[in-house]
């Protein structure tokens, strides 16, 4: 079946470091996919998607490139802020598997001042 | 902005209790879903809902739970019997079309916490 396994945490980043989350995917098919960002006391929020390979989702600095050929999906950001820390999740959803998302464990990200 | 909104934000039952968990999902949208993350671990699915019948549930889902649009603005999941390890953020999460599912938009969580 479906799975995205993501690098452990915590990231433990000074401010305006450079960010990797790493990503990698297995999937049937060309399966879409997608960067969730959960802030402390709320809920999953849409950072970015990319729907076939080569595509690059970004959004508030963040980016990430759907690479087909090592089934990866890294996110990156060049410089974080304190305001970024929050748990991270790649996930996935594929049409022969009802377009549910699938989810990583989630990254857990600390930005110190 | 529309959002997807949950009650209770958090919910203490006893083991054996019947607990609802409330969502209204985003108006526009057709296709809702029920997630859940025990503390420390995945993002689980649980259930997608269109058209007033389950299209999709996982392992998780057992006779316990249950989910029922009874109006046409609420989405609720039910556990008849709850047991501890039922004890989980609960999200409930909309989107406008079956293509677009991966673009779900989650409500900030029902946390539940069987004694």
């Amino acid at each position: 079946g479906n799975s995205v396994t993501q690098m452990e945490g915590p990231v433990t980043l000074s401010e305006e470091a450079f960010l990797t989350i790493n990503c990698t995917y297995t999937a049937t098919g060309y399966p879409s996919l997608f960067w969730y960002v959960q802030y402390p006391g709320e809920g999953l929020q849409l950072l970015l998607k990319a729907t076939k390979a080569d595509d690059k989702g970004s959004n508030k600095g963040f980016e990430a490139t759907y690479r087909k050929e090592t089934t990866s999906f890294h996110l990156e950001k060049g410089s974080v802020q304190v305001s970024d820390s929050a748990v991270y999740f790649c996930a996935l959803s594929s049409p022969l598997y009802g377009n549910k998302l699938v989810f990583g464990a989630g990254t857990i990200l600390r930005v110190k001042s | 902005e529309p959002e997807v909104t949950q009650t209770p934000s958090h919910q203490v039952t006893q083991m054996g209790q019947e607990v609802i968990l409330r969502c209204v999902p985003i108006s526009n949208h057709l296709y809702f879903y029920w997630y859940r993350q025990i503390l420390g671990q995945k993002v689980e699915f649980l259930v997608s809902f269109y058209n007033n019948e389950i299209s999709e549930k996982s392992e998780i889902f057992d006779d316990q739970f249950s989910v029922e649009r009874p109006d046409g603005s609420n989405f609720t999941l039910k556990i008849r019997s709850t047991k501890l390890e039922d004890s989980a953020m609960y999200f409930c999460a909309s989107s406008e079309a079956p293509r677009l599912a991966g673009e779900l938009f989650f409500g900030e969580g029902s946390r539940l916490t069987v004694l």
